[in-house]
């Protein structure tokens, strides 16, 4: 079985620049989540989509990242304009689906952005 | 929302058990607690999870205790790709949340 597939797995750009990360989850997986990880923090939930709407983006940063998810598959996640902040490692996981008793989630590699 | 509390750091010898606590003091009554592990340049992986009641699967063991306000995940016998950050954390409203982790030294 194919694990999550992100890119880039890397990323430096200079601060205001635009960037968008890519996430392809589990096939058949409903839920898809977007996590922003600071160096020597745990994962810190973005948005979480089910299918393709969204059930919680009340973390996301809404005057510089967006998500979208079209035909509840594939996402993206961009950040516009890019502020140093930002600079953490931008994980992608997905599940079967939220509700239920039972949440195993799937990560991604992860993508590293640096902002300069 | 339920809030976990670990230790920074741990150190364990090879081949030697570990037990990694966790307390979760405001979880509530249908709170599911999970334990992820992250090597490395990785992301974190599914180790176990449980409710109530003690739980074993081929990685690890999952004690809980009798007012489910602390957990302690049980590694038999570490080896050195055990080394990793621990998470525990607790499924509150079908999210996970996390803390910031154990790391887990594993000396040869």
């Amino acid at each position: 079985e194919a694990g999550v597939a992100q890119s880039p797995r890397y990323k430096i750009i200079e601060k205001r620049q635009s960037v968008a990360f890519w996430c392809n989850p589990i096939s058949g997986h409903a839920t898809l989540y977007w996590y922003q990880q600071i160096l020597g923090q745990g994962p810190k939930l973005l948005i979480q989509f089910q299918n393709n709407g969204v059930v919680d983006d009340s973390q996301l940063p809404k005057d510089r990242f967006s998500a979208e998810r079209l035909k509840g598959v594939d996402s993206t996640l961009k950040i516009q304009p890019a502020k140093l902040e930002d600079s953490a490692v931008y994980l992608c996981a997905s599940s079967l689906e939220a509700s239920g008793f039972y949440n195993e989630q799937f990560f991604g590699p992860g993508t590293r952005l640096t902002v300069l | 929302d339920a809030k976990t509390t670990q230790p920074n750091s741990m150190e364990s010898n090879e081949e030697e058990p570990v037990h990694l606590p966790c307390n979760h003091s405001t979880i509530s009554g249908t709170d599911y607690i999970h334990w992820y592990r992250q090597l490395p340049s990785q992301g974190p992986e599914y180790v176990i999870h449980g409710l109530t009641s003690n739980v074993n699967n081929r990685m690890a063991s999952l004690a809980i205790a009798e007012d489910r306000k602390s957990s302690t995940l049980i590694l038999h016998r570490a080896t050195l790709r055990d080394a990793a950050v621990y998470y525990c954390t607790v499924d509150s409203n079908y999210q996970l949340i996390w803390g910031a982790g154990t790391k887990l030294i594993i000396k040869p």
